[in-house]
């Protein structure tokens, strides 16, 4: 347990379902990610987070998701009208700040389209 | 653009050392991460290299050089429970920002 958490662990939906998954990071940390990832692959990068602001957003994160971190602690990331390609392990990860800290990874929610 | 290349899969013996490759072309490369991963559960971090040579970490050690785009891990007295993926992802500086770029990952099949 690396101290990040993520729900749900599991999410199944009905293709053009909206669904919305929770990261609580470690808290003394203000670097949120969000990633996703696919089988065989490593995690590609969504967005990022500085306390509250969001900093960047990937080109792979299309106009139907949107993340939110309203009080720069735990985060949301929603998916609307969901696609079968949006299967995939999404993964939240957060660090302290520091030029080499490393980012500990939650659990990750595992969401399948039907 | 940014590209990350390792093998796709490795296997080696119990008690054996392995090396595990990675090269890459980034921009703004700003260190680069060893993280290990087991079917079903999140990446965990083994290493962290921002300057050439060699960092050392009990059974695991990485190399970096960043002249040849290249770095190592290297796993010592392989035990059953390393059998996992390991990826390797550059920290790149873009924009102000630094974000990691992952390697498809290295899936490491220990056997006896």
């Amino acid at each position: 347990d690396t101290g990040v958490s993520q729900n749900p662990r599991h999410k199944i939906t009905k293709r053009g379902q909206n669904v919305t998954f929770r990261c609580d990071p470690i808290s003394e940390h203000n670097r949120l990610y969000w990633y996703r990832q696919t089988l065989g692959q490593g995690p590609e990068f969504l967005t990022y987070f500085q306390n509250e602001a969001q900093l960047e957003k990937s080109r792979l994160l299309s106009d139907r998701f949107s993340a939110e971190r309203p009080k720069g602690s735990f985060s949301t990331l929603e998916i609307q009208r969901t696609e079968q390609g949006d299967s995939a392990m999404y993964l939240c990860a957060s660090r302290h700040g520091g030029e080499g800290d490393e980012q500990f990874f939650g659990p990750g929610t595992r969401l399948t389209v039907l | 653009g940014q590209n990350i290349d390792q093998p796709t899969e490795m296997t080696a013996t119990e008690g054996a050392i392995v090396q595990i490759n990675c090269t890459y072309q980034t921009s703004g490369f700003n260190g680069l991460f060893w993280y290990q991963q087991h079917a079903g559960e999140a990446p965990t971090f083994l290493s962290y290299n921002v300057l050439d040579g060699l960092e050392e970490k009990g059974r695991f050690s990485s190399f970096l050089s960043r002249s040849k785009g290249y770095s190592y891990l290297l796993l010592k007295e392989l035990q059953m429970k390393d059998s996992a993926s390991y990826l390797c992802a550059v920290r790149s500086l873009s924009g102000g920002y630094n974000k990691l770029i992952f390697g498809a990952g290295t899936r490491l099949a220990v056997h006896p």
